[in-house]
């Protein structure tokens, strides 16, 4: 089956720089790949998703970046602010029903 | 109505406890899921409803019953869990080849 490894798994930035979080697939038939923030005591919120005949997809200050060749794909914050703070978690999918998520990466803006 | 709703958002239970959490969408969503996410960990799928029929059971222990009465609703029912069952319930609904929509989650702590 479908594995996915995210790093890092914690990430502290400075408020207004920018942040990186990175996420590997194996399954090569996988063509759907969204990101999720999930706040504390929160369920799990989809921010930006990329479809596999996309290399690149931008909403304002997030942007996530697919390399199939590579079976990578990346989640950019531009900007960062102190509400941004959260955990983020990739996900690959073939089917949209069954999602595979990586384990997730807690992201820390300090002020 | 662009969210799924979900209460209780806490419960508390015996082990000998009969329970149910519940989940409500009302923005057409044909597909609906139940996740159970443990702490500092990804959602982990149990169940998908697809039109109102079960389509997946990630082997999930009977002792957790679901039941999708209908489109818009979607119930699971507990019986004689385990304290290691504790964990954030998540609901969350789909429409075809769209990202999922996560409901807050239900805290269910089983004594």
């Amino acid at each position: 089956g479908e594995n996915v490894e995210q790093h890092p798994s914690t990430l502290s930035v400075q408020e207004g720089d920018s942040a990186v979080i990175k996420c590997t697939y194996s399954d090569s038939a996988s063509n759907y790949f969204p990101w999720y923030k999930q706040e504390l005591g929160k369920g799990p919120q989809l921010i930006i998703d990329i479809r596999s005949n996309v290399g690149e997809k931008k909403d304002q200050r997030i942007a996530v970046t697919l390399n199939k060749t590579a079976k990578h794909f990346s989640l950019h914050i531009t900007e960062t602010q102190p509400e941004d703070s959260a955990v983020y978690f990739c996900a690959a999918s073939t089917n949209f029903n069954k999602f595979y998520f990586g384990s997730g990466t807690k992201l820390n803006v300090k002020p | 109505d662009t969210e799924v709703t979900q209460t209780p958002k806490h419960l508390v239970m015996g082990m000998t406890n009969k329970k149910s959490l519940k989940c409500e969408q009302h923005m057409g969503h044909r597909a609906m899921y139940w996740y159970k996410q443990k702490a500092k960990k990804p959602p982990e799928l149990m169940f998908v409803y697809s039109y109102e029929k079960l389509s997946i059971n990630e082997s999930v222990p009977s002792r957790f019953s679901p039941e999708c009465p209908n489109s818009s609703l979607l119930n699971l029912h507990l019986h004689a869990l385990q304290p290691e069952d504790s964990a954030l319930y998540l609901c969350a609904s789909s429409q075809d080849r769209t990202g999922k929509i996560f409901g807050p989650g239900t805290r269910l702590t089983v004594l």
